[in-house]
């Protein structure tokens, strides 16, 4: 079946510096959202990539949707803090109709 | 107030114990959504509901049932509720056939003793 996933599982650095966590699909995507989970919380929508190649910024927050539309990355630059919690990518399957998710990918920041 | 709400917030039950969760939401969104989450598995669906009379198995559907009894509520049950059902349940809601942003609840964390 359909499968999304994303790589590394956790991650911890030095507040100050960039982090990145990528997801991987088998098949091609109609589109791509990605959440954050604070620790103890619930899911919160970010951002959705639909275009072919599309990138969008979010402050200090960088998204990419592969040109294949089977791939894509968050990037945060000059980590702080209030970044840490689990972020989620979750995949629209092409012509489906529900959201598969990715396994997360934890950040812990060091200040 | 929250647009989406879970009820309870928490629950320990037995084994072979049915227990029901409940989610409402106020948003007025058509679809609606129950996953679990466990550790290194992100969020997997149970069950999908796209208006009051369609309901959808998800991923997971084993073991577990659900009721739309209105547009706003979509109840989630386990019927004979077993250990490895231990896990954090989230309702969601979107709206729109072209955007599948998702609203979660607040989660309910169950454990099966």
């Amino acid at each position: 079946g359909q499968q999304v996933m994303q790589i590394p599982q956790y991650q911890h650095v030095q507040e100050g510096e960039d982090f990145t966590t990528y997801c991987n699909s088998s098949t091609t995507l109609s589109n791509i959202q990605w959440y954050k989970q604070r620790p103890g919380g619930h899911p919160v929508f970010l951002i959705q990539l639909v275009k072919s190649g599309e990138v969008k910024k979010q402050k200090r927050l960088t998204f990419q949707f592969g040109e294949a539309k089977k791939n894509s990355s968050l990037h945060i630059t000059a980590t702080q803090t209030t970044d840490v919690g689990t972020y989620f990518c979750a995949g629209l399957v092409e012509y489906g109709n529900k959201l598969v998710f990715g396994a997360g990918t934890i950040l812990r920041v060091k200040s | 107030d929250a647009d989406v709400t879970q009820t309870p917030r928490n629950r320990i039950t037995k084994t072979g114990k049915r227990i029901m969760l409940e989610c409402s939401q106020t948003k007025g969104h058509d679809r609606m959504y129950w996953y679990r989450q466990d550790p290194g598995l992100g969020l997997r669906l149970i069950y999908y509901s796209f208006d009051v009379k369609d309901i959808n198995k998800g991923e997971i559907s084993d073991g577990y049932s659900v009721s739309r009894q209105a547009q706003a509520k979509f109840s989630l049950s386990l019927e004979s509720a077993i250990p490895n059902q231990t896990a954090l349940y989230f309702c969601a809601t979107a709206q729109g056939a072209l955007s599948y942003e998702q609203y979660f609840g607040p989660g309910t964390r169950l454990t099966v003793t």
